[in-house]
């Protein structure tokens, strides 16, 4: 069965430190990964995809086919990046989200 | 404003009723999808459209569940004989084929 695990619901951080958000997938073909992200009051964006190997706001995430992860990092986290984040694989032309993490970063 | 654009934004209905939403798309995107999105969880995928053809419509949650894009413009969910459990978000998001997916602002519903 295709699946998305994203094993921590919250992620609290102070700012200036590095940040990790975890993505493992199960799939049985070869999915694009995707970062997606959600501010507080604002619609789901997309932050970015394995294949563009874009840095955005800081942040980066590498496939990991071996061990089928797709963890999202930044080195210093700001304040402005609280927000919900959901990684979803891209596979049939559907886009299956897995739980999300909330990441908190205080001053 | 040339976002996805949902409508209404707030929907109250008793249980047992019909309901329908619609969702405009970014103009030039040929596909158009629907998901769900309840407390906690992330948004699950229900059915896709690539200009007026359904291409998939196997993860609509219940035959209750429908959905429409006759012109292959604008597109309507509608779910019949509203049940507690179909309380969610439901989220519209257009693309080009194969690329970043536009998400809209969601209509919440909220069955009695």
């Amino acid at each position: 069965a295709q699946r998305v695990t994203q094993p921590e619901k919250l992620l609290s951080v102070f700012k200036g430190a590095p940040v990790e958000l975890k993505c493992n997938y199960s799939y049985s073909g070869s999915p694009e990964l995707f970062w997606y992200v959600q501010y507080s009051r604002q619609r789901l964006q997309l932050l970015l995809r394995h294949i563009s190997r874009e840095s955005i706001k800081g942040f980066t995430a590498d496939l990991n086919k071996g061990e089928t992860s797709f963890h999202l990092k930044k080195p210093f986290a700001q304040e402005e990046d609280s927000a919900m984040y959901y990684c979803a694989p891209y596979y049939s032309s559907t886009l299956t989200f897995g739980k999300g993490t909330m990441l908190l970063v205080s001053p | 404003d040339t976002g996805v654009s949902q409508d209404p934004r707030h929907k109250i209905t008793k249980r047992g009723q019909n309901v329908t939403f619609r969702c405009d798309p970014i103009s030039e995107h040929n596909r158009l999808y629907w998901y769900r999105q309840t407390l906690g969880q992330g948004p699950e995928f229900l059915t896709y459209f690539q200009n007026e053809a359904q291409l998939e419509k196997s993860r609509l949650l219940s035959d209750r569940f429908s959905a429409e894009r006759p012109k292959g413009s604008f597109s309507t969910l509608e779910i019949q004989r509203t049940e507690q459990g179909d309380s969610a978000m439901y989220l519209c998001a257009s693309s080009l084929i194969s690329d970043e997916q536009f998400f809209g602002p969601g209509t919440r519903l909220t069955v009695l």
